[in-house]
């Protein structure tokens, strides 16, 4: 069984589009997030919500909105699609929003705008 | 601010021999916490180990084992008995008390030669 599983695995668009990402977690966990990997391999943390509100939210354009419907989805939509938004995106989740806590992550979804 | 380095962007070792990936972090907080994880192929980020800062002894997971040196601010990962399996991107990171975010370094490719 998928813990962290994310829809599509692959999106190809073409710039000025808008498109969303998926992401469930069958794990019980409380905080989901969303991560940016670059062409150079970097992760940085975008969004992350708990039990459906929003508690990390970081520099990040409006074009990116997280959408959290429930406390095991947690989507991504992003409108205007840029160049620059090429990249793997990545959701985790964790039990709760804690230093302590282990994330585990999705199998990422690879964005290619074109 | 905290930040994550990783100063050796490619390793190689030889199958059966050990190899130890570094990496130093800076961080003002007392409490916080350490993991490596790795990325093979795949995408998928897996957990290899990870390392509770109040603790002195080093974490260790089968043939995964840290160095953890609190003063220097550095943890390293040491892999025994390399396999082929290990070969991947691994990423240490750090998450401090109070901010539940994951703070990426940069990456470490291994390469196990056979």
């Amino acid at each position: 069984d998928t813990a962290v599983s994310q829809t599509p695995k692959y999106l190809v668009t073409q710039m000025g589009n808008d498109k969303s990402i998926k992401c469930e977690q069958n794990l019980g966990h409380d905080t989901m997030y969303w991560y940016k990997q670059d062409s150079k391999k970097f992760l940085k943390i975008m969004f992350s919500y708990n039990n459906k509100e929003l508690i990390i939210n970081e520099t990040v354009p409006n074009r990116f909105s997280p959408k959290s419907p429930d406390k095991a989805h947690l989507n991504l939509h992003i409108n205007s699609l840029e160049l620059g938004d090429s990249a793997v995106y990545f959701c985790a989740s964790s039990q709760t929003p804690t230093s302590s806590e282990t994330q585990y992550f999705g199998p990422g979804t690879r964005l290619l705008v074109l | 601010a905290q930040t994550v380095t990783q100063s050796q962007p490619e390793m190689s070792v030889q199958e059966a021999e050990t190899v130890t990936l570094s990496c130093t972090y800076d961080t003002s907080e007392s409490d916080y916490y350490l993991f490596w994880y790795k990325q093979p192929p795949s995408r998928q980020m897996i957990l290899v180990i990870r390392q509770e800062a109040y603790k002195q002894q080093n974490a260790t997971e089968n043939r995964f084992s840290v160095n953890f040196q609190k003063a220097a601010k550095s943890f390293s990962l040491k892999i025994s008995d390399s396999q082929l399996g290990d070969a991947a991107m691994y990423f240490c990171a750090l998450c401090t008390s109070g901010t539940y975010k994951y703070i990426f370094g940069t990456g470490t490719r291994l390469k196990v030669l056979a």
